[in-house]
């Protein structure tokens, strides 16, 4: 079963409004932690935003947010007033905490184009 | 700058060759990781370390070694070369996580592999 799910392989946007990419996750270990990457063109991951399982409010980084909705399990992204230079490939992770190896576990990733 | 090198960004091998794709971070980081990505299905892992000469499979480890014999570098190796490894090569390191760090993962700019 997919761990990390990322049901949008493709998203465009216009600049300046907002856009959510989803993320979705499976795991029943109580503490774990979720990632956001962004991969521009280049080719290097760029860390984003970071939401543990027990951190009381949602991760907030400048124009990032992570809508955070444990219940059901979610861990949306939320971009603000998108920039021309948001367009990447986005990826959604996640590490177990009874998972020793400190690994993480990555979606398949959501491709944002942000139109002029 | 924290950094993460990884030699070649550019490969192209023959079908049978071996290759060695190498990885150097300057951050005194105790783990590293070899990640594959290919479109569609995300980042998978292929081994990591989590010390010195210390090394676990990961999810994709058939056809593939590695080899860490310094804390600052680690290698991943095909012993011979087939045109289902030609992919993007990721490699990534983070601290251990009882320093109470996120766990987050720096990565190198990739490696893309092209085997003919």
């Amino acid at each position: 079963a997919q761990k990390i799910t990322q049901t949008q392989p493709g998203m465009f946007v216009q600049e300046k409004e907002a856009v959510t990419l989803d993320c979705t996750y499976d795991t029943s270990d109580p503490s774990y932690g979720l990632f956001w990457y962004k991969q521009p063109s280049s080719g290097e991951m760029i860390f984003l935003i970071y939401q543990g399982s027990y951190d009381q409010q949602n991760a907030t980084e400048g124009r990032y947010s992570l809508n955070f909705q444990k219940a059901r399990k979610s861990a949306n992204l939320v971009i603000s007033a998108s920039q021309l230079g948001d367009s990447a490939m986005y990826f959604c992770a996640m590490r177990e905490r009874e998972d020793s190896s400190y690994k993480l576990i990555f979606g398949s990733g959501t491709r944002l184009l942000v139109r002029p | 700058d924290v950094k993460v090198t990884q030699s070649s960004r550019y490969l192209v091998k023959r079908t049978g060759e071996k290759v060695f794709l190498e990885c150097v971070q300057d951050m005194d980081h105790e783990n590293m990781f070899w990640y594959r990505q290919d479109p569609g299905l995300g980042l998978r892992l292929i081994y990591f370390s989590y010390d010195v000469k210390m090394k676990e499979k990961g999810d994709i480890p058939e056809g593939y070694s590695v080899s860490r014999e310094k804390k600052e570098r680690f290698s991943l190796i095909l012993e011979s070369a087939s045109t289902n490894q030609t992919s993007m090569y990721l490699c990534a390191s983070s601290l251990r996580r009882w320093r109470g760090n996120t766990g987050e993962l720096f990565f190198g700019e990739g490696s893309r592999l092209t085997v003919l």
